[in-house]
């Protein structure tokens, strides 16, 4: 069975940093784009980042751009998501999806997800 | 960057009945990427469909999509009391995105 499984979330200070995992199992890691989705309390799904198969192609929203950081392990079949510089508008809960291709796709499977809270 | 507009915001309905929700892009969406997603309170998202058209598996086919361009909808043909939820469009053609949502709500 295809999983996903995050780790890593919790409460933050304003200005501090973060790191995600997402553990994947039940299929080829190597072979699908990653990427992670996050939903602020009582918002919508907001697409943060995206990372091809290889790990060589990232992607990033306009709001994360140049404070988080995506990259991956494939011998590890994990994602990871640095977050640095985190702001309150941050907190949400954070969920990591599978993409239907290697490079890009609809996002077929989901972890449960977790959540950050940035806060003082 | 595309945009997605979705309506209704709301849509109260009884069982049985069906469900027409839309959403439209800002641009055309490249090849028809365009993907449908279920959530629950408290559940992760769950894709429902891909490539504007293709149920993903395990859905129903009560729930059917289609569009093409800038246009997209989809319809549930008969509400089932599983189905109220909160319904999301997304695109894939261009990195990702996501529209802001319709919720169907028990009438």
């Amino acid at each position: 069975e295809e999983q996903l499984a995050e780790s890593g979330g919790g409460l933050v200070q304003p200005g501090g940093s973060l790191r995600l995992s997402c553990a994947a199992s039940g299929f080829t890691f190597s072979n699908y784009a990653m990427t992670w989705v996050r939903q602020a309390p009582g918002k919508g799904l907001e697409w943060v980042s995206g990372i091809g198969g290889g790990g060589d192609s990232t992607y990033y929203g306009d709001t994360v751009k140049g404070r988080f950081t995506v990259s991956r392990d494939n011998s590890k079949n994990t994602l990871y998501l640095q977050m640095n510089s985190l702001r309150a508008e941050d907190t949400a809960v954070y969920y990591c999806a599978k993409a239907s291709r290697y490079s890009f796709g609809a996002f077929d499977i989901w972890g449960q997800g977790t959540v950050v809270t940035v806060s003082s | 960057e595309i945009v997605l507009t979705q309506s209704p915001g709301t849509l109260s309905l009884s069982p049985g009945e069906r469900a027409t929700l839309s959403c439209r892009a800002s641009q055309s969406v490249s090849g028809n990427y365009f993907a449908w997603y279920q959530q629950k309170p408290g559940q992760a998202p769950r894709l429902l469909i891909s490539a504007t058209s293709s149920r993903a598996t395990g859905i129903p086919d009560r729930f059917s999509g289609s569009g093409s361009g800038t246009d997209f909808t989809l319809t549930i043909s008969r509400l089932e009391p599983e189905d109220f939820a909160v319904y999301y469009c997304q695109q894939y053609g261009n990195l990702w995105t996501f529209g802001p949502g319709t919720k169907v709500e028990i009438k």
